[in-house]
């Protein structure tokens, strides 16, 4: 079974400056894909970023940006430039296609979170 | 564009009831999911669904019933509901067969009480 792990429940930093949230996940797949949500007080689930494992180039949007790391299973977030309206709960999740007799289906596996918050 | 909507947004129902939540995608998505968030065990997958009327089990699928006869509609009915099941309900559908971007909606509050 697929794990997601992130080791950090709690994180603070200030405002303008960056922080890196952690995520290591286990697999024996090579082929799936990994995301990062943002969950607000609203707790309304926000797609922040996503990485095709099979891509090596690390994805980027915006101020926020990753480190995937294959062969350590490891899929960190960067925050740059740090906003009030970054805090929030963060996911990391994990996403691999499923074979079954119905055919193929999608299964997304999140951790824990890490509840971020940014000090003025 | 109505995208993904839950219903009801809060519920508040006894032990032993049968409860439904709804949801409901505007997109034609092929791909569903049912999750609960719940504190200290992040988002759970209840239940999935590939196309109508194919659907299979998650992580907690225990005392839940889904069913797709549409595309566009997943309901999650807990069929004699326990406090156990007090949670953050999410729905969610996928946009394509890569699975490389899920929507959420807003999320079901049920208290069982």
């Amino acid at each position: 079974a697929q794990t997601v792990t992130q080791s950090q429940p709690e994180m603070s930093v200030q405002e303008a400056e960056t922080v890196t949230l952690s995520c290591t996940y286990d697999t024996s797949e090579s082929n799936y894909y990994l995301f990062w949500y943002k969950q607000p007080p609203s707790r309304q689930m926000i797609l922040v970023i996503r990485q095709e494992a099979y891509k090596q180039q690390n994805a980027t949007e915006n101020r926020f940006s990753v480190n995937f790391q294959k062969a350590a299973k490891s899929f960190s977030l960067k925050i740059s430039d740090s906003q009030l309206g970054d805090t929030a709960m963060y996911f990391c999740a994990f996403m691999k296609q499923i074979r079954n007799s119905g055919g193929s289906n999608y299964k997304l596996t999140f951790g824990k979170g890490t509840l971020l918050t940014v000090n003025p | 564009d109505a995208g993904i909507t839950q219903s009801p947004r809060y519920k508040i129902t006894e032990t032993g009831r049968q409860v439904t939540l709804m949801c409901h995608q505007t997109w034609s998505h092929s791909y569903m999911f049912w999750y609960r968030q719940d504190l200290g065990h992040g988002l759970r997958l209840i239940y999935y669904s590939a196309a109508a009327d194919i659907t299979d089990k998650g992580e907690v699928p225990d005392g839940y019933v889904v069913s797709r006869s549409k595309t566009e509609n997943f309901p999650l009915t807990l069929e004699s509901a326990t406090r156990s099941q007090t949670s953050v309900y999410f729905c969610a559908s996928s946009v394509d067969r890569s699975g490389n971007t899920i929507y959420f909606g807003e999320g079901s509050w049920l208290t069982v009480v």
